[in-house]
């Protein structure tokens, strides 16, 4: 199966941790990146790899493997990370096109 | 610094071809080991991948979409284009355009947002 699961909502006290989950076969064999969505805004790459930011992505965003699945740690949550987070891997052809099915984070 | 901006008709109606393209400023699109990219996004829903070209114009299609979609490069221009056949009211979403590479996605166009309406 090429699915990627997460839980469809998380909220986090203000300075705390947040894990988001992502599950999948497709994450055995490839890492997930993981996009950052603001309300209408386009997505923004947040972690790729096994664990990397990309340029001007703060620190407290990390990244982590296991398994079937996939995890993306907010350490120190912001008012300003409340969003949608979409994680995305490959299929089993090696195409990139599956998408998780998305986790609003809510900072309280 | 790479920009994508999408382009096209905001509104097609049903059983129509939606046509869009996205010029890339900022960098060569017929340079690097780059994948040029179509992902869409109903409203309050989540991102579904459309498609891809490679540079050499090699393309690849969501399965489900495939016998409807077409994308296609222009090096002269500096675009890629989607085309998608015989709309229905479910093909209504923002559609972006983005860039893939060995890191995933890290460059999209800011979306726009295509009406299948009568």
């Amino acid at each position: 199966s090429s699915e990627l699961t997460q839980d469809p909502a998380v909220s986090v006290a203000l300075g705390q941790t947040v894990r988001i989950t992502c599950q999948g076969d497709s994450l055995r064999s490839y890492y997930a990146s993981w996009y950052q969505q603001k309300p209408g805004q386009a997505p923004v790459l947040v972690i790729y790899g096994k664990n990397n930011r990309p340029s001007g992505i703060p620190d407290r965003f990390s990244g982590s493997s296991s398994g079937n699945t996939a995890s993306l740690t907010i350490t120190g949550a912001q008012a300003e990370d409340e969003a949608d987070y979409y994680c995305n891997s490959r299929d089993s052809s090696g195409n990139p096109r599956v998408f998780g099915t998305g986790t609003k984070v809510t900072v309280l | 610094q790479v920009q994508l901006q999408e382009s096209g008709p905001g509104l097609v109606k049903p059983s129509q071809t939606l046509s869009l393209t996205c010029t890339v400023s900022g960098g060569s699109i017929s340079s690097g080991s780059y994948y040029w990219s179509w992902i869409r996004q109903p409203a309050g829903k989540g991102l579904e991948w459309i498609g891809r070209i490679y540079t050499s114009g090699s393309t690849n299609y969501n399965p489900s979409l495939k016998s409807r979609v077409t994308i296609s490069v222009d090096t002269s221009k500096n675009q890629f284009s989607l085309k998608l056949s015989s709309v229905t009211a479910a093909d209504t979403a923002v559609y972006y355009c983005a860039r893939y590479d060995s890191s995933g996605y890290p460059y999209w166009g800011q979306g726009t947002l295509v009406t299948v309406s009568s």
